[in-house]
């Protein structure tokens, strides 16, 4: 079956603009997860969607960054007045939330903030 | 926050021999602890899980190895192949499975 999807797959924006990405899990997922992934680096956990729950955003780095999940299938990030520190890899993951916690990542998408 | 680091950036192995990844987390609350392998573009694979009830699990040429006294975790790749060459990184969880703590990752190459 399909996996997990993201668009773009790159994206190159100048400071300042606001960009917005992404996912979509695969189908019948109810835990949703953004990361961030510098060059070279782990993953920086993000925000945590599960279910009709209220998210975990705890892992948002600033209030330029936001995520929604709408129906709870496609989610989208969104990030404000960009900086050049937020040029990374944006992975977005999805999971059963079974007793196995086994997520799937999308492809990500490469921001780049010129 | 947590930390969940390796001890080898790098690791070149010769085709065939095995591989031995490491990692060591700081979070003695930690309950599941999995390997994942990324490659060149794609975002990462699931490889192998294992809670903090198991010290060891195996999967198909892998074996997840969890000591919990000295809070460090590796992964074993038998018969290493091409194919195998990826960074793979380590990541812990607590029970509600909602924060999940990567490590920087450790590049492996298989020399053919």
């Amino acid at each position: 079956g399909a996996g997990v999807s993201q668009s773009p797959s790159n994206k190159v924006t100048e400071k300042g603009k606001d960009v917005e990405l992404r996912c979509d899990p695969i189908s019948g997922h109810t835990a949703l997860y953004w990361y961030r992934q510098s060059l070279g680096q782990g993953l920086e956990f993000l925000i945590y969607f599960q279910g009709n729950s209220a998210p975990d955003k705890s892992g948002l780095p600033s209030d330029r960054f936001s995520a929604e999940r709408t129906g709870g299938s496609v989610s989208t990030l969104t990030i404000q007045r960009t900086q050049q520190e937020d040029s990374a890899v944006y992975l977005c993951a999805s999971s059963l939330w079974d007793s196995s916690y086994e997520q799937y990542f999308g492809p990500g998408t490469r921001l780049t903030v010129t | 926050g947590e930390s969940v680091g390796l001890h080898l950036p790098t690791l070149s192995v010769q085709e065939g021999d095995n591989s031995i990844i490491n990692c060591a987390y700081s979070n003695s609350a930690s309950d599941y602890f999995i390997w994942y392998k990324q490659e060149s573009g794609k975002g990462p694979q699931f490889i192998i899980d294992i809670r903090s009830n198991m010290d060891k699990r195996q999967g198909q040429r892998v074996t997840v190895l969890l000591n919990k006294t000295v809070k460090h975790l590796s992964l074993q790749i038998a018969a290493t192949q091409p194919g195998d060459s990826a960074v793979y990184f380590c990541a812990e969880a607590t029970n509600t499975g909602n924060q999940f703590y990567f490590g920087t990752g450790t590049s492996l190459t298989v020399i053919p």
